[in-house]
């Protein structure tokens, strides 16, 4: 079955690190994202990694995926207040008609 | 240009309307997408698009009909919609439908039907 599980709040000192989790139930996905939705806006492609990788950095943000135990978290270094926002985890089985299956949504909350 | 844009980025209409959403890419995307998104939920498929046609359709009735005149453009009309399918109506677009559906989202269009 497809199905995406993400916790959906985390609340953060600014500065501090973000740790968003997200586990997924098909094994043969191909890659895994992340997005950010702010207030009122679309979604914004921060991330992805491919199944055959284990981690991914770019910039203040890490990807750790664990295959085994199919679970991915986004690291987000020295957090900032713009980094507030709703993050989705997404996973894409691929094939020729493929498409992203989103978890729910994590609303992240940085604190001054 | 590397990016998805939609117009109108508000849209009020009563259940007699007819309107229609625009979206645009000039990244040589092949693969267009219209999603649904009701607040505090995650986005919702509604067409996928492959080299013009229409590839998917996720069994969203009939009040509405994409159309996609050429590989840049993507349209959603609108008719007879009920207060229910208020939400944010968002476009995406990618290399392919295949390979690392690697989407890239519009601001999307704020639906309100009275």
């Amino acid at each position: 079955g497809e199905d995406v599980e993400q916790s959906l709040f985390l609340s953060v000192r600014e500065g501090d690190s973000s740790v968003i989790n997200c586990t997924y139930t098909d094994s043969s996905s191909t890659y895994l994202y992340w997005y950010k939705q702010e207030p009122g806006a679309g979604l914004q492609l921060l991330t992805y990694i491919f199944s055959n990788m284990d981690m991914k950095q770019d910039q203040r943000l890490t990807v750790l995926l664990n295959k085994k135990d199919k679970h991915l978290s986004l690291r987000i270094a020295d957090t900032q207040t713009g980094d507030s926002a709703i993050y989705f985890c997404a996973e894409y089985h691929g094939g020729s008609q493929g498409n992203l299956i989103f978890g729910k949504g994590t609303k992240l909350s940085v604190k001054p | 240009d590397t990016e998805v844009t939609q117009t109108p980025k508000h849209l009020v209409m009563g259940m007699t309307n007819k309107k229609s959403l625009k979206c645009e890419q000039h990244m040589g995307h092949r693969a267009m997408y219209w999603y649904k998104q009701k607040a505090k939920k995650p986005p919702e498929l509604m067409f996928v698009y492959s080299y013009e046609k229409l590839s998917i359709n996720e069994s969203v009735p009939s009040r509405f009909s994409p159309e996609c005149p050429n590989s840049s453009l993507l349209n959603l009309h609108l008719h007879a919609l009920q207060p229910e399918d208020s939400a944010l109506y968002l476009c995406a677009s990618s290399p392919t439908s295949g390979g690392a559906g690697e989407q890239f989202f519009g601001p999307g269009t704020r639906l309100t039907v009275l």
